[in-house]
């Protein structure tokens, strides 16, 4: 009963550096998603794909990039770390169906999260 | 003005309490609703949809209120495991979620 697993769990980075956040699911969801979610705050879309080959910018993009080469894998990349990317991140996935979309089954399911320090 | 806004709390109450979440939101177009719920240091997990009609599950009762645009969200009988972060999602035109930062309640024995 996997779900989603994201990995690491816990990253230290030292400004400027690279670093890939992991991210499957095995539901065969269509839709994912990568979330960042600041102390206090609602959680905040970075990135999207509807499918595999097709990825959207979210509300916060700037910083961070995305591919989705398979229906399964959607990593996060942070090419230049900063210490405003100190955050944790939640990858997300959903199913919808095509043509009229039923938005009131667009139910996501998460993963544990990837608490990540910029220092 | 936020999106979707919420009360942050924390709201403390007894166990065996009623207590109620109210969550407003700012696009008339919204179309969809939700409440999430949040364990400290976890990822979120679907509570419950919201309807027009308002709905129930055992003892969580939502209702939605399209002409002030408000959803709510009440607990009956608090157990101490209800305790968590409770997340306000709204979909808006375009299936875009948007969460609210969410309502800390704590229940105490």
């Amino acid at each position: 009963n996997a779900g989603v697993t994201q990995t690491p769990k816990f990253r230290i980075l030292k400004i400027g550096q690279s670093m890939t956040l992991q991210c499957t699911q095995d539901m065969n969801h269509n839709y994912m998603y990568w979330y960042r979610q600041d102390p206090g705050m609602g959680l905040k879309l970075i990135y999207y794909s509807v499918g595999a080959g097709i990825t959207d910018k979210g509300e916060v993009p700037n910083g961070y990039n995305v591919s989705r080469s398979t229906t399964e894998d959607f990593p996060l990349r942070l090419e230049l770390a900063a210490p405003s990317q100190t955050s944790v991140y939640f990858c997300a996935s959903s199913y919808l169906a095509g043509g009229a979309i039923p938005l009131a089954k667009n139910i996501q399911y998460f993963g544990a999260g990837t608490r990540l320090s910029v220092l | 003005r936020k999106e979707v806004e919420q009360d942050p709390g924390p709201f403390n109450v007894p166990e065996g309490a009623t207590v109620a979440f109210n969550c407003t939101y700012s696009n008339s177009a919204s179309q969809s609703f939700f409440w999430y719920r949040q364990d400290c240091r976890k990822e979120p997990k679907l509570l419950m949809s919201v309807y027009s009609s308002g709905n129930e599950d055992g003892r969580f009762t939502a209702q939605l209120n399209r002409a002030s645009q408000y959803i709510s969200l009440l607990i009956r009988d608090s157990k101490l495991s209800d305790s968590a972060t409770y997340l306000c999602v709204v979909i808006q035109y375009g299936n875009k979620l948007v969460f609210g930062a969410g309502t800390i309640l704590r229940v105490k024995s």
